[in-house]
């Protein structure tokens, strides 16, 4: 199976900062990666696909880069309602995975 | 508008089995895979397996392979997730959730919570 591993595994920001989340893989999932945002006690929300589509709906100041094994998220000015697990997760092969997830907490 | 709905949380014993549903509306229930994912609590997602509603074939992942069955009933555009031998770890929400047009789990079903205690 593809392991990906997210670092950090959590991080203190305030908002307004801009935040890097990274997301490698064990081996090559071409572009096959998305990201999603999930918050206390809901589903997870879609956030960027096919590692660097912006999902409709979804802020700007998101967006996510990478090809391979390596993966970047990036908020660009953090809002209070971004504080949130951040999870990447690759489609290339089964099974399906995700990272571990990221938590995003207030500063 | 898309819509899973799944049935309520459910309190089971060790070694029961559990069968939680998931109906979908405002699209064809078999133009996409329905795919099941654990998560315990405070932890992180784990995908468990899918189901094609259009001929049912299946495919799991490794860890729940032999405990889990996961099918879907046409007739009702419902998918359904049933997970045997139950176990204290097994705690967690279950949630389904589909592959929409950008290949990614574009919606998910509200979660249903699993509670495995003697």
């Amino acid at each position: 199976a593809i392991q990906l591993t997210q670092s950090p595994s959590s991080l203190s920001a305030s908002v307004g900062d801009r935040v890097t989340i990274t997301c490698r893989a064990s081996q090559d999932v071409t572009s096959t990666l998305a990201w999603y945002q999930q918050k206390p006690g809901k589903a997870p929300k879609l956030l960027i696909y096919d590692a660097s589509t912006l999902e409709g709906g979804v802020p700007s100041r998101f967006s996510g880069s990478g090809s391979g094994t390596d993966f970047t998220l990036t908020i660009s000015s953090l809002q209070p309602e971004d504080f949130a697990t951040y999870y990447c997760q690759q489609f290339n092969s089964f099974p399906i995975t995700f990272g571990q997830g990221t938590r995003l907490e207030i500063k | 508008e898309v819509q899973l709905i799944q049935s309520g949380a459910e309190v089971k014993k060790p070694g029961a089995t559990v069968k939680i549903s998931c109906k979908v509306s405002g699209y064809i229930f078999t133009d996409y895979y329905m795919h099941w994912v654990q998560q315990a609590p405070g932890k992180g997602l784990e995908w468990m397996g899918l189901v094609d509603p259009k001929d049912g074939e299946t495919k799991y992942a490794e860890k729940f392979q032999g405990r889990v069955t996961i099918t879907a009933d046409t007739s009702t555009d419902t998918a359904f997730m049933e997970l045997s031998s139950l176990r204290s770890d097994d705690t967690a929400v279950y949630y389904c959730t589909i592959v929409g047009p950008s290949s990614s789990f574009e919606y998910w079903g509200q979660g249903t919570l699993v509670t495995v205690s003697s």
